[in-house]
């Protein structure tokens, strides 16, 4: 089975801390995302990458980067966090051949205070 | 711009009894594939089922059937024989072929004995 493993599950940092979130999938994917889940708001995407090195913008980058120096690793970093970046954020993994199936991450629950 | 829009915020059902969640969507695509996730409290989001655009037949997976409106662009989810299981939020979602997934705002559903 895919995995895809985001390997800090809750955190809680301080505004102005730099953060960074993991995401690691095991199956050789070329595509990967990051998205943010909200109440109300489903899940919205933040960056997603086709490639090591390649990245664009999803619908709310505003705030965020990300590095892809490994085709398994995917991360998400929050330059100078703050408080309405507390929320949920979602890793997920594709390719675009076979079943084309979507696999995602449990989940980091991030507060900032 | 391609959104996807669930307008039930929240849905009942009782135990063994049927209940269908809406889904619209807009896009000037032909060719694209609709999902429905299904997101427990453990927050793992769980593919229920899935349709390819160009397949005019609806999908069916065990008690989860889809009603594929193309034309109207509609895309709904029924469940019969709601279990208890079921309870869960559930997100309608689509996506270009080597694009990216765009979700709804979700739709609570309770399951009551």
């Amino acid at each position: 089975d895919v995995k895809v493993t985001q390997s800090s599950r809750y955190l809680v940092k301080r505004t102005g801390e730099k953060v960074f979130l993991e995401c690691v999938q095991d199956m050789d994917h070329e595509n990967m995302f990051w998205y943010r889940q909200d109440p109300g708001l489903g899940l919205r995407l933040i960056y997603f990458s086709y490639d090591v090195k390649m990245k664009e913008k999803g619908d709310i980058p505003e705030g965020y980067s990300v590095s892809r120096e490994k085709k398994e690793r995917f991360s998400l970093i929050l330059e100078s966090a703050s408080t309405n970046q507390t929320s949920m954020y979602l890793c997920a993994s594709h390719t675009p051949h076979g079943r084309n199936t979507i696999y995602f991450g449990e989940g980091s629950w991030l507060t900032v205070v | 711009a391609q959104t996807v829009t669930q307008s039930q915020p929240e849905m009942s059902v009782q135990e063994a009894e049927t209940v269908t969640l809406s889904c619209t969507y807009d896009t000037s695509e032909s060719d694209y594939y609709l999902f429905w996730y299904k997101q427990p409290p453990s927050r793992q989001m769980i593919l229920v089922i899935r349709q390819e655009a160009y397949k005019q037949q609806n999908a069916t997976e065990n008690r989860f059937s889809v009603n594929f409106q193309k034309a109207a662009k509609s895309f709904s989810l029924k469940i019969s024989d709601s279990q208890l299981g079921d309870a869960a939020m559930y997100f309608c979602a689509y996506r270009v072929q080597g694009g990216k997934l765009i979700f709804g705002q979700g739709t609570e559903l309770s399951v009551k004995p």
